[in-house]
């Protein structure tokens, strides 16, 4: 159980920022937000992560709500290469290992 | 950029047979994590490994898998006698701790039991 709810599938438009949602309402106060995804025909890659302050890297930017519930991963500027499965996984679930779900489809329009 | 690399690309083998999965980790990394993705469903957790041996091992990984370091770097997955529902993709993980930090994955071994 990954015990987050993300959309199935969400559709961007090159060069336009996508916020990709994710639920997490029962979250615990130490675990983590991750997100990760993965590009057709290979592994999973890390994006970002954070706890409870909005964190920015080269990546992406991730905004999580103030009662933690929710988070928010913004990719500025989508690309045809930002195509992919995104996952949002609460951390650390029973240890260090990653719980996926299902994650969202992102397709990127040209 | 440092990653971690695995082989084969793509295994077939017969049912019944031992395949060993192999993977070089990124060379500070200390934890490692064998996960698997059946076509077209989720990645699941199978074992993570530290400080040469298993840390967490999920249900699917039972007495047919085994993991280890034989030479101190490269670490491997065996499946004694395969079965047609193992075949999958199987992803090597590797990090610097064991906790919310970032894990680095592999390109990952196609496995195909016949």
């Amino acid at each position: 159980d990954a015990k987050t709810t993300q959309p199935n599938s969400m559709e961007s438009n090159e060069e336009e920022p996508v916020h990709l949602p994710c639920n997490h309402s029962t979250i615990s106060g130490t675990d983590y937000i991750h997100w990760y995804r993965q590009l057709p025909s290979q592994g999973p890659e890390y994006v970002i992560h954070g706890l409870t302050s909005n964190v920015n890297n080269r990546m992406a930017s991730l905004a999580i709500a103030e009662d933690r519930k929710s988070s928010t991963l913004i990719l500025h500027r989508a690309t045809l290469r930002d195509a992919a499965v995104y996952y949002c996984i609460r951390g650390p679930e029973y240890g260090n290992k990653l719980v996926f779900g299902a994650g969202t489809i992102l397709r990127v329009k040209s | 950029e440092p990653e971690v690399t695995q082989t084969p690309s793509h295994q077939v083998t017969q049912m019944g047979q031992e395949v060993i999965l192999r993977c070089v980790p990124i060379s500070n990394h200390l934890y490692f994590y064998w996960y698997r993705q059946i076509l077209g469903q989720k990645v699941e957790f199978l074992v993570s490994f530290y400080n040469n041996e298993i840390s967490e091992k999920s249900e699917i990984f039972d007495d047919q898998f085994s993991v280890e370091r034989p030479d101190g770097s490269n670490f491997t997955l065996k499946i004694r006698s395969t079965k047609l529902e193992d075949s999958a993709m199987y992803f090597c993980a590797t990090g610097t701790a064991s906790e919310n930090t970032e894990a680095f994955f592999g390109q990952g071994t196609r496995l195909t039991v016949v």
